[in-house]
């Protein structure tokens, strides 16, 4: 059972562009959703993170919306960069905060065109 | 002030064989966690271990792995009796407290059984 989806499995943006990856979660317990920036042979890092007692969190030009009654947050990139080209994890947990017990999207490889 | 270490960055074993896998946390933090990333697939949690202490084990398989976070040296991560199967990244993730802090991943550890 998935516990988080994440959508688009990969996306192509023309630089300057906005980039939209969506995930749901389906536990409602889930009160700590970041994302994750990895690039190829790198572990992730840590972008931005959101708790479910706000809608929206903006750092730079990465924002995160958060739709608590229909279970869904997504990533925003304005202004998307070729530097920005990675993947891209969603995650959830219970823990608050912290690594422990994330569950992670499948991933969004994002390549940002010139 | 480096990250968190995690070596060797690749392992090799054949089949039947043991790996054992090193995690060194960032300098002032006490919290290990580990997870596991197949191709193409978002990381999975696998254990959360202060020093000493196995604090959550519940994504780790009931058979052949271990972990330990010893009070002094690195956290180990150990498969018995390898399989195809275990081929992947595993990632370990280091953070100061538990709840609500930011965690730090290293580059990971890239097992090929053969």
């Amino acid at each position: 059972q998935q516990q988080v989806k994440q959508s688009p499995q990969s996306l192509i943006v023309q630089k300057g562009g906005i980039s939209i990856i969506n995930c749901a979660y389906e536990n409602t317990a889930f009160d700590y959703f970041p994302w994750y920036q990895q690039f190829p042979g790198k572990g992730p890092a840590l972008l931005i993170a959101i708790r479910p007692d706000v809608s929206e969190k903006k750092e730079g030009r990465f924002t995160i919306s958060f739709n608590k009654s229909a279970k869904q947050f997504s990533l925003h990139i304005m202004d998307s960069q070729p530097g920005d080209s990675a993947t891209y994890f969603c995650a959830a947990s219970r823990s608050g905060g912290g690594a422990d017990g994330l569950t992670f999207g499948k991933g969004t490889h994002l390549i940002i065109q010139p | 002030n480096a990250g968190v270490m995690q070596n060797p960055r690749h392992l090799v074993r054949r089949r039947g064989q043991e790996a054992r896998l090193r995690c060194s946390p960032m300098k002032g933090h006490s919290h290990v966690y580990w997870y596991r990333q197949l191709p193409e697939e978002g990381l999975k949690f696998m254990v959360y271990l202060q020093k000493e202490n196995i604090i959550d084990e519940s994504g780790m398989p009931k058979e052949r792995f271990s972990a330990e976070f010893p009070k002094e040296g690195p956290s180990i991560l150990r498969i018995q009796q390898v399989v195809r199967g275990d081929s992947a990244a595993y990632f370990c993730a280091s953070s100061r407290e538990g709840v609500g802090t930011e965690a730090f991943f290293g580059q990971g550890t890239r097992l090929t059984v053969v």
